[in-house]
């Protein structure tokens, strides 16, 4: 079955305590991309990758990492998680290495950061 | 001024009434639209996506597109409860590079 898997789906962790989160896509899909989603803020692109040790950030790059050393995985790392960072993120691939393709997503992951 | 731009609602529909969405962009160059369905705590999922002016219909869902305008929109005809969920328009950037999304448009629809 083609699908987007994230791992943990919940997570209630710690200020400061670095974290991840993967992602993992078997569709050989080129472009991976990591969202977050708050009330009343919508969808915001954190980082996106384009292919293989291709990373560039999005619209709320500060506090997160990301890298894409096989073209399968694309983990999100929160060095030092802070509250505000509390959120649910998706990530997303799509076919082609560019964002004009629709997007596959995760089921999610919710975040807590005390 | 926003990427993508949707009334978030709520909008409420009678059952088997037009529920009609809808959403601008601010970057013209700008060359395909998806529309998403997102029920609550779920994943967003693609219903339906357009690439060139005008109508394009997929059963009881048609997207309209006004690259001059800069607007799309999202027609669902004989609404259904099992519509009310919140409607997400995505717009890539020009460059390709980039994924926005608007803030969502609520949709209920009352049986």
């Amino acid at each position: 079955e083609a699908q987007v898997t994230q791992n943990p789906r919940y997570l209630i962790t710690v200020t400061g305590k670095k974290l991840t989160v993967t992602c993992s896509q078997n569709m050989n899909h080129e472009y991976m991309s990591w969202y977050r989603q708050d009330p009343g803020l919508g969808l915001r692109q954190i980082y996106y990758s384009m292919n293989v040790e291709v990373t560039d950030k999005g619209d709320v790059p500060e506090g997160y990492k990301v890298s894409r050393k096989e073209k399968r995985n694309f983990p999100l790392i929160l060095e030092s998680p802070s509250p505000n960072q509390t959120s649910l993120y998706f990530c997303a691939s799509s076919s082609q290495p560019h964002s004009n393709q629709p997007q596959h997503f995760g089921d999610g992951t919710r975040l807590s950061i005390l | 001024q926003k990427e993508v731009e949707q009334n978030s609602g709520p909008l409420s529909v009678p059952e088997g009434a037009i529920a009609s969405l809808n959403c601008t962009y601010s970057d013209r160059g700008s060359q395909s639209f998806f529309w998403y369905r997102q029920y609550s705590g779920k994943s967003p999922e693609l219903i339906m996506f357009i690439y060139s002016n005008g109508d394009k219909e997929d059963g009881r869902f048609t997207a309209q597109l006004n690259k001059a305008s800069q607007y799309v929109s999202l027609l669902i005809r004989d609404s259904q409860p099992s519509d009310s969920a919140t409607y997400l328009c995505a717009v890539p950037s020009s460059t390709g590079n980039q994924f926005y999304f608007g803030t969502g448009t609520s949709l209920t629809v009352i049986p």
